[in-house]
């Protein structure tokens, strides 16, 4: 059974670095073909991608964020972390962690507010 | 690359049909065979429901059925329940430097 959460601060302030960590069982990071993505979606609006990384460490940004997103794995502890920096209002949102490329078992979400 | 545009509501009375359309680009949905559809119902996670543009999850009901012609996919809801009112997320692979697109999301109405 595959399961993901994701866990981090709930509010932090503009300018702030966000760290999101996601906590996964029932598949390995080491498995070929596998690969982890962050997802948000901020209040009442649409989903957008943000980042994956493979287990081959291979990682795909969202372009238009690209320079403030860094992803990463540990694959002993079963972890894929998340940093955004420079953190603004706009980005207020619930963060979701999701299996593979198809984004086929999500994490149940973690609400970030972004303000001072 | 922006957003794939979505109706932003449809609806329908039990036991009819509705069909949501997902219109992107060259660039993407109609580049690749790699549509996914999702089912969201509020203050919950997205849920997949169709991967590479027609083919569904184990366990997800056959009432679902994705297609795509050209640049636009479509997902169809038949025999349209009461628990299938949700929004709803269509999500193309759109390249090497754009990835992954989501659309702008309906919402689908039960009557």
């Amino acid at each position: 059974q595959i399961t993901l959460k994701e866990s981090g601060p709930t509010l932090v302030k503009p300018t702030q670095t966000l760290t999101l960590t996601c906590t996964f069982s029932g598949f390995s990071l080491g498995t070929s073909g596998v690969g982890v993505g962050w997802i948000r979606q901020p209040p009442g609006k649409s989903l957008e991608w943000l980042a994956l990384i493979y287990w081959d460490d291979e990682i795909r940004y969202n372009p238009s964020l690209k320079s403030r997103l860094t992803i990463t794995k540990d694959t002993s502890n079963n972890q894929v972390v998340l940093t955004m920096t420079n953190m603004d209002p706009v980005d207020t949102a619930t963060y979701y962690c999701a299996h593979s490329s198809k984004f086929d078992y999500w994490g149940q979400g973690a609400l970030v507010t972004v303000s001072s | 690359q922006s957003a794939l545009t979505q109706p932003r509501s449809v609806s329908g009375s039990p036991g009819q049909s509705v069909a949501i359309s997902c219109t992107g680009t060259s660039s993407n949905v109609g580049g690749y065979n790699y549509v996914t559809w999702y089912q969201q119902h509020p203050g919950k996670a997205p849920q997949l429901i169709i991967y590479d543009v027609n083919r569904r999850p184990s366990g997800v009901s056959d009432r679902f059925s994705g297609s795509k012609s050209g640049n636009t996919a479509s997902l169809t809801i038949s025999g349209l329940q009461a628990e299938d009112e949700a929004d709803y997320y269509c999500c193309s692979y759109a390249g090497s430097e754009s990835f992954y697109l989501f659309g702008t999301g309906t919402k689908v109405t039960v009557l």
